[in-house]
């Protein structure tokens, strides 16, 4: 079955702890993405990856880092985290028909 | 940047009802897509499609690349169809090469 795994699904933290939002796809796809989704500013692009230690950002990469160091993993970092990164995120896989994960909600106090 | 506009921002309905969502995007695309968010919060992808037509059982979508449009067609709308449905398109230019989000279109069918 095709999936798209995130983990955690939820997460409530403190400003300025790292942290690691991992992503995993069995689609052998070699394009993936993270989103945030917020109310009133829909969904934004923050970083995508065209293949194994290809990546670039999107429209809104400040405060973020990611790694592709292999093809079925794609994990988003917050090497210190502040409350306006509080979102809903997803990771996607895929370029032509995008496969999205399930969400992670993060909350940072 | 490229613009990528929805319309109706909302739209409520009668269960059997047809509908018509649009979106336009300011630059030339290669890569269009129509995703629906349930109200759950899950993201699923309805349709590749740059250019031309393409059905789905009861959905359907056209892309016109040439006037910078595209609608999906939701036909004999069922309960499970409410939610929002976002269109993306994928840009290539002096900023960048990345997907950008329409605002979406929230609907609402009622029993």
């Amino acid at each position: 079955e095709a999936q798209v795994t995130q983990n955690p699904r939820y997460l409530i933290t403190v400003t300025g702890k790292k942290l690691t939002v991992t992503c995993s796809q069995n689609m052998n796809h070699e394009y993936m993405s993270w989103y945030r989704q917020d109310p009133g500013l829909g969904l934004r692009q923050i970083y995508y990856s065209m293949n194994v230690e290809v990546t670039d950002k999107g429209d809104v990469p400040e405060g973020y880092k990611v790694s592709r160091k292999e093809k079925r993993n794609f994990p988003l970092i917050l090497e210190s985290p502040s409350p306006n990164q509080t979102s809903l995120y997803f990771c996607a896989s895929g370029r032509y028909e995008q496969y999205f994960g399930p969400g992670t909600r993060l909350t940072v106090t | 940047g490229i613009q990528v506009e929805q319309s109706p921002p909302d739209l409520i309905l009668q269960e059997g009802a047809n509908s018509t969502l649009r979106c336009n995007f300011s630059d030339s695309v290669n890569n269009l897509q129509w995703f629906h968010q349930n109200p759950w919060g899950q993201l699923i992808n309805l349709f590749y499609i740059p250019s031309g037509t393409k059905q789905n059982g009861r959905l359907s979508a056209t892309t016109v690349a040439t006037e910078r449009y595209s609608l999906l067609y939701i036909s004999s709308s069922q309960t499970t169809d409410s939610g929002v449905y976002f269109c993306a398109v994928e840009r290539r230019d002096n900023y960048g090469q990345n997907f950008v989000f329409g605002p979406g279109t929230r609907l609402s069918v009622l029993p």
